[in-house]
C-alpha cells in the first residue's frame, strides 16, 4: 500500500505526558499537512511542510506542539505536557507540488489521542 | 473571521431521492474541495473544483462551484444507502498554505 500512513493509530496517555506521532506521506509528495479533528467537527489545519521547511503554522499550534520533517520525508508531531483538551484525531495529509493551482490532499488513517 | 459553512448539518433522506448540500465560504478562493468521511475513518477526496463554473460528476454525486457567490453545491441523485457518510467541503486561503474545512454534513440514507 503506497498511501499515507500514520503511527500509532491509537494513543492513550495521562495528562502531563509527552506524545509523538509519525506520518509517512506518499512517496514523492513534497507537501505534508497536519490537522486536528474533534468529534463532530471538520479537520482544523495545524501546520504545513514543503519538503523539510515548515512554511505555515496555525495559531492553534501552541508552544506545546512541535512538528518536524527532517530530510523532507516522514514527519513527526509532538505534544508536550498533554492536556485533556488535546484529545482528538490527528490527521496527516500529503500532496504533490505541481504547476498551477493546489491539488487534492491524500489523508492518512489518523492517530486517535485520548488524554486521561 | 474566515468561515466555511455547510447546510444542512444533518440530512436524513430516503433511498431514490435527490438532495443538495450547500457550502458557503467567506474567504476569496478559486479552489474548493469535497471530501467524504465514514465513521471512524479518514477523509477520502471526492472532487477538486479549480475555477468558477467548474462542475464535476462521479456516479450519483455532482459538485459545482460559483466563486462569485462563494458557493459550492454537492448534489445527490437517487440516493443509495452506501452514500451514508459525512461530507466536508474545504477551501484554501489565497496567499497561504492553509485549508479551512466546513462543519460537515452528516448524511443518512434510509433504505
Amino acid at each position: 500500500d503506497t498511501g499515507v500512513s500514520q503511527d500509532p493509530r491509537h494513543k492513550i496517555t495521562k495528562r502531563g505526558q509527552n506524545v509523538t506521532f509519525r506520518c509517512d506521506p506518499i512517496s514523492e509528495h513534497n507537501r505534508l499537512y497536519w490537522y486536528r479533528q474533534t468529534l463532530g467537527q471538520g479537520p482544523e489545519f495545524l501546520t504545513y511542510f514543503q519538503n523539510e521547511a515548515q512554511l505555515e503554522k496555525s495559531r492553534l499550534l501552541s508552544d506545546r506542539f512541535s512538528a518536524e520533517r527532517p530530510k523532507g520525508s516522514f514527519s513527526t508531531l509532538e505534544i508536550q505536557r498533554t492536556e485533556q483538551g488535546d484529545s482528538a484525531m490527528y490527521l496527516c495529509a500529503s500532496s504533490q507540488i505541481m504547476q498551477g493551482p493546489n491539488v487534492e490532499q491524500f489523508f492518512g488513517p489518523g492517530t486517535r489521542l485520548t488524554v486521561l | 473571521e474566515l468561515k466555511v459553512e455547510q447546510n444542512p448539518l444533518f440530512l436524513s433522506m430516503q433511498e431514490g431521492k435527490n438532495y443538495t448540500i450547500y457550502c458557503n465560504y467567506s474567504t476569496t478562493s478559486d479552489r474548493l474541495y469535497w471530501y467524504r468521511q465514514d465513521p471512524g475513518k479518514s477523509l477520502e477526496s471526492l472532487f477538486v473544483l479549480l475555477s468558477n463554473g467548474a462542475v464535476k460528476q462521479e456516479g450519483r454525486l455532482m459538485a459545482s462551484l460559483d466563486t462569485k457567490a462563494r458557493l459550492s453545491t454537492l448534489h445527490i441523485t437517487a440516493a443509495v444507502h452506501d452514500l451514508s457518510a459525512t461530507y466536508f467541503c474545504a477551501v484554501d486561503i489565497e496567499g497561504t498554505y492553509k485549508y479551512i474545512f466546513g462543519t460537515g454534513t452528516r448524511l443518512k440514507v434510509l433504505a
